[in-house]
């Protein structure tokens, strides 16, 4: 069975600081990380996903499979980056299963 | 990327009764999903909405609570029958498209009183 494993609930920065939002998985299977980013009174919208190694809005996510980690990270916050954070793992049959997401606040 | 009408956006509903949420997608995708996401709690998959024959649940899911039709490639409801105030939640329509990420409609949030 997969399970994905968001330890914080809530997170908060301040401006300008690291932020980093932990995330771990168990999958027997070759995995297939995002994470989604639901703003407020907005849709839930993908951020980012581990295969397309990119960085969008500043953050970036790295799979570790030695890990099973898929932590989101951003160097710098901003408070436009204030949301609720959701690491999610697809399987081979295109089923999303959710963490418990993480609320960022960033304080000016 | 796919755009994704659901409605309603939300109701208010008498416990006993149901109610049937509405997915319509612009354009033809592979899979829909039906999630539900309950007060302070994160998404979980109901079922997979199959077109042209019964949906697929997940594990706590009947489909007697929760049928599901799915006539074209475009379009699906979810029921919420028999309704009690346990019911209530946000209901999250998914869509997915071959050599895409996944995408969701805005949700339907219900109070079951």
């Amino acid at each position: 069975a997969q399970r994905v494993t968001q330890p914080e609930k809530l997170l908060s920065v301040f401006k300008g600081a690291p932020v980093e939002l932990k995330c771990n998985y168990s999958y027997s299977g070759s995995p297939e990380l995002f994470w989604y980013v639901q703003y407020s009174r907005q849709r839930l919208q993908l951020l980012l996903r581990h295969i397309s190694r990119e960085s969008i809005k500043g953050f970036t996510a790295d799979l570790n499979k030695g890990e099973t980690s898929f932590h989101l990270k951003k160097p710098f916050a901003q408070e436009e980056d204030s949301a609720m954070y959701y690491c999610a793992l697809r399987s081979n049959d295109y089923k999303l299963s959710f963490g418990a997401g993480t609320t960022v606040t960033v304080r000016a | 990327s796919a755009v994704i009408s659901q409605k309603p956006s939300r109701d208010i509903c008498q416990r006993g009764t149901s109610l049937t949420i509405q997915c319509q997608v612009d354009s033809q995708v592979t899979m829909m999903f039906w999630y539900r996401q309950q007060p302070g709690q994160s998404l979980t998959l109901i079922a997979t909405a199959n077109q042209g024959s019964e949906a697929t649940y997940e594990s706590g899911f009947v489909i007697d609570k929760f049928p599901i039709s799915r006539p074209n490639l475009t379009f699906s409801t979810l029921t919420v029958s028999n309704m009690s105030p346990e019911d209530s939640s946000i209901y999250l329509c998914s869509v997915f498209r071959a050599g895409t990420e996944a995408f969701f409609g805005q949700g339907t949030r219900l109070t079951v009183v």
